[in-house]
C-alpha cells in the first residue's frame, strides 16, 4: 500500500499570512504515460464531508479560491494557502488515487494562531 | 445541482449485518465510479470500496475484504454498501463519493453529508 504521511499534524497560521502543508508518498504518484500526479488536497471543516479542493497535484476544483494552490511531483508535494482567511480553519488531508488502496494523510489541522 | 444521500445506519450489533444506501441526484450516475470513505469518530479519512461505473469491477481495502460489498442500481440511481461481520473497528462516518469520471482512478469531486454506523452491544 502506497503511504502518505503529512506534515506538520497541526499548524496555527495568523490571517493573512501564509500556510504551508506537505506531503510525502512513500512510493511515487507520477503516472509516466500521461505525465500526471494522482494526488489530491481536500479539506474538511468540522460537522462536514471533505471537499476537494486541488487533483492532479496542482489543478484547481472549480469555485475553490485562487489562495488555495498545489505542487510538487513524484513523491513530495504541498498544499499553499498564500493569505489566510478565517474560513480556511479545517482539516486538510491529502490522498493518492495512483493505486487502489486509495490512500489518505493522517490529516493537518489549521488553526487561527 | 449534485446531491449523495446517505441513509441505512445507526447501532448495529457485533456480527451483524447493515446495508448502507446511498441516493444520487443532479448528474448522470451511470457515467461515474462510486466510493465508500470512512471516518471512524476523531479520527482520519479511510477509503473502504469502490465500484466502476457499469458495476463491472470493485476495489476494496483489505480490511473489508469478504465482509463487505459494494455494488450498484444504475435505474435507481442508488449506491450500496452491504456489511457483514461487522465488528467495534467498523464504528465510523460512511460517507458516499463520486468519482469525478467513469474510472476508478479519479478523486473524489462530491461527497454526501455522511451516516454513522455504530457497532456496540
Amino acid at each position: 500500500d502506497i503511504v502518505m504521511t503529512q506534515s506538520p499534524d497541526s499548524l496555527a497560521v495568523s490571517l493573512g499570512e501564509r500556510a504551508t502543508i506537505n506531503c510525502k508518498s512513500s512510493q511515487s504518484v507520477l503516472y509516466n504515460s500521461n505525465k500526471k500526479n494522482y494526488l489530491a488536497w481536500y479539506q474538511q471543516k468540522p460537522g462536514q464531508p471533505p471537499k476537494l479542493l486541488i487533483y492532479w497535484a496542482s489543478s484547481r476544483e472549480s469555485g475553490v479560491p485562487d489562495r488555495f494552490s498545489g505542487s510538487g511531483s513524484g513523491t513530495d508535494f504541498t498544499l499553499t494557502i498564500s493569505s489566510l482567511q478565517a474560513e480556511d480553519v479545517a482539516v486538510y488531508y491529502c490522498q493518492q488515487y495512483y493505486a487502489n488502496p486509495q490512500t489518505f494523510g493522517q490529516g493537518t489541522k489549521l488553526e487561527i494562531k | 445541482e449534485v446531491h449523495l444521500v446517505e441513509s441505512g445506519g445507526g447501532l448495529v450489533q457485533p456480527g451483524g449485518s447493515p446495508r448502507l444506501s446511498c441516493a444520487a441526484s443532479g448528474f448522470t450516475f451511470s457515467d461515474h465510479c462510486m466510493s465508500w470513505v470512512r471516518q471512524a469518530p476523531g479520527k482520519g479519512l479511510e477509503w473502504v470500496a469502490t465500484i466502476m461505473q457499469d458495476g463491472s469491477e470493485t476495489y476494496y481495502v483489505d480490511s473489508v475484504k469478504g465482509r463487505f460489498t459494494i455494488f450498484r442500481d444504475n435505474a435507481k440511481k442508488s449506491l450500496y454498501l452491504q456489511m457483514s461481520s461487522v465488528r467495534a473497528d467498523d464504528t465510523a462516518v460512511y460517507y458516499c463519493a463520486r468519482a469525478s469520471t467513469d474510472t476508478a482512478y479519479r478523486p473524489l469531486d462530491y461527497w454526501g453529508q455522511g451516516i454513522l454506523v455504530t457497532v456496540s452491544s
